[in-house]
């Protein structure tokens, strides 16, 4: 069935330097969403790409598509100790016209001061 | 803002009783989604919903049913609480399109002993 892998699963890095993480899916994307969820909270929408290279940025955060959209990433730029969180990728799941939705199991950041 | 409520942050129950965890939205969503999260293992689809009274199974529905008598209001009913369901539960709405993001509620924490 339809999946969408997230690497990595984990990554510890020192406040000030960058992180990434990526998505990728079995399956061409009509499009793709990015969710954030703090220690203790629920996810929190980010972003959504829906465009074949589409790149967006948020701040320290850029995001993109890949051409054949089937790949996505995450970018932050100089990371922050408010950045720490569990970032996950989603794209549609079947019957992905009433928005269900397939979530990659999330990349767990921790961020040293 | 939409608010997606969920009736309990804790919940302690023992095996084999009946559990209900009810979620509330406020924003007139036709969808509604219950997950369950464990580490390592991301959010999972149990069941959703994309009208009243209809449903439809999600990745892991063993063990699971559902309600939705009302538009704002889904619930997710463990008929027979096994110590395997212990694990953290997601509310989340959305409106009915592809693209369109989803809405998680503060989740429901529960154990069964």
């Amino acid at each position: 069935g339809q999946q969408v892998m997230q690497i990595p699963q984990y990554q510890h890095v020192q406040e000030g330097e960058d992180f990434t993480t990526y998505c990728n899916s079995s399956t061409t994307l009509s499009n793709i969403q990015w969710y954030k969820q703090r220690p203790g909270g629920h996810p929190v929408f980010l972003i959504q790409l829906v465009k074949s290279g589409e790149v967006k940025k948020q701040k320290r955060l850029t995001f993109q598509f890949g051409e054949a959209k089937k790949n996505s990433s995450l970018h932050i730029t100089a990371t922050q100790t408010t950045d720490v969180g569990t970032y996950f990728c989603a794209g549609p799941g079947y019957g992905g016209s009433q928005g269900n939705l397939i979530f990659g199991k999330g990349t767990k950041l921790s961020v040293k001061p | 803002d939409v608010k997606v409520t969920q009736s309990s942050r804790y919940l302690v129950k023992r095996t084999g009783e009946k559990v209900f965890l009810e979620c509330v939205q406020d924003m007139d969503h036709e969808n509604m989604f219950w997950y369950r999260q464990d580490p390592g293992l991301g959010l999972r689809l149990i069941y959703f919903s994309y009208d009243v009274k209809m449903k439809e199974k999600g990745d892991i529905p063993e063990g699971y049913s559902v309600s939705r008598e009302k538009k704002e209001r889904f619930s997710l009913i463990l008929e027979s609480a096994s110590t395997n369901q212990t694990s953290m539960y997601l509310c989340a709405s959305s409106l009915v399109a592809e693209y369109n993001e989803q809405f998680f509620g503060p989740g429901t924490r529960l154990t069964v002993l």
